[in-house]
């Protein structure tokens, strides 16, 4: 089972909205709608963003946002902010033989 | 405050085996799942294992078979990650990350890490 292919990196202006793509297949999060996103700073533990694909935990901020897509999932950032700078992974159940496999990985980088 | 906390770095030869522990607060550990996940130095995260609450079912990554083993000890609230015949390319910072049942096939909460790196 590869890993779910996202961009290397996405840049923007504060205040502007980026998007991050999270490319499956139909093993994965074409048939899973558990698809969730993690943001990770350097040196520490991720911290979850989304979940289910579209949905927000508690105390996550409005400005993030999911979707899904056939075979993809997105997240997206709106109102850009100089704390959102780091490291998301996506990640999609994907069976019971491999149970999860993650994204490749997008560095975010606020200009 | 709910937290998880890990234990410290470990440096070990190849061939040999390695422990690490996650202690849970400010919840009980078995109401929740724990899984695994680890990242290689610059790279992404991989799914490692999966132990159940309650009833401790545990499930594994093929990647892993036969090296791995996940406990937990209730009385003091830790869950563990044993890998066996450890290689070069095992060197990576592993996380414990809860599995919240209100968030299926989510880790809503992470310890710190633990570096574990293998070298001779």
């Amino acid at each position: 089972q590869s890993a779910l292919t996202q961009p290397v990196s996405v840049s923007g202006s504060p205040g502007q909205s980026i998007t991050i793509s999270c490319s499956g297949t139909s093993s994965d999060i074409g048939t899973y709608n558990v698809v969730s996103w993690y943001q990770q700073h350097p040196g520490k533990g991720p911290k979850l963003v989304i979940y289910e694909a579209t949905k927000r935990p508690s105390g996550v901020s409005d400005r993030f946002s999911g979707s899904k897509s056939g075979t993809t999932a997105s997240l997206t950032i709106s109102g850009l902010q100089v704390e959102d700078e780091a490291d998301y992974f996506c990640c999609s159940y994907a069976g019971d033989i491999t149970f999860y496999v993650f994204g490749t990985g997008t560095r975010v980088t606020v200009l | 405050q709910v937290q998880l906390l890990q234990s410290e770095t470990e440096v070990r030869g190849p061939g040999a085996s390695m422990k690490v522990s996650c202690k849970a607060f400010g919840y009980t550990l078995t109401t929740y799942g724990i899984n695994w996940v680890r990242q290689a130095p610059g790279q992404g995260l991989e799914w490692v294992a999966w132990i159940g609450s309650y009833n401790g079912d545990r499930k594994y990554s093929q990647r892993f078979q036969g090296r791995v083993t996940v406990t937990t000890n209730s009385s003091t609230n830790t869950a563990y990650l044993e890998v066996g015949r450890l290689r070069p390319d095992d060197t990576a910072v592993y996380f414990c990350a809860r599995e919240n049942q209100w968030l299926p096939d989510a880790f809503d909460l992470w310890g710190q890490g633990t570096m574990v790196a293998v070298s001779s």
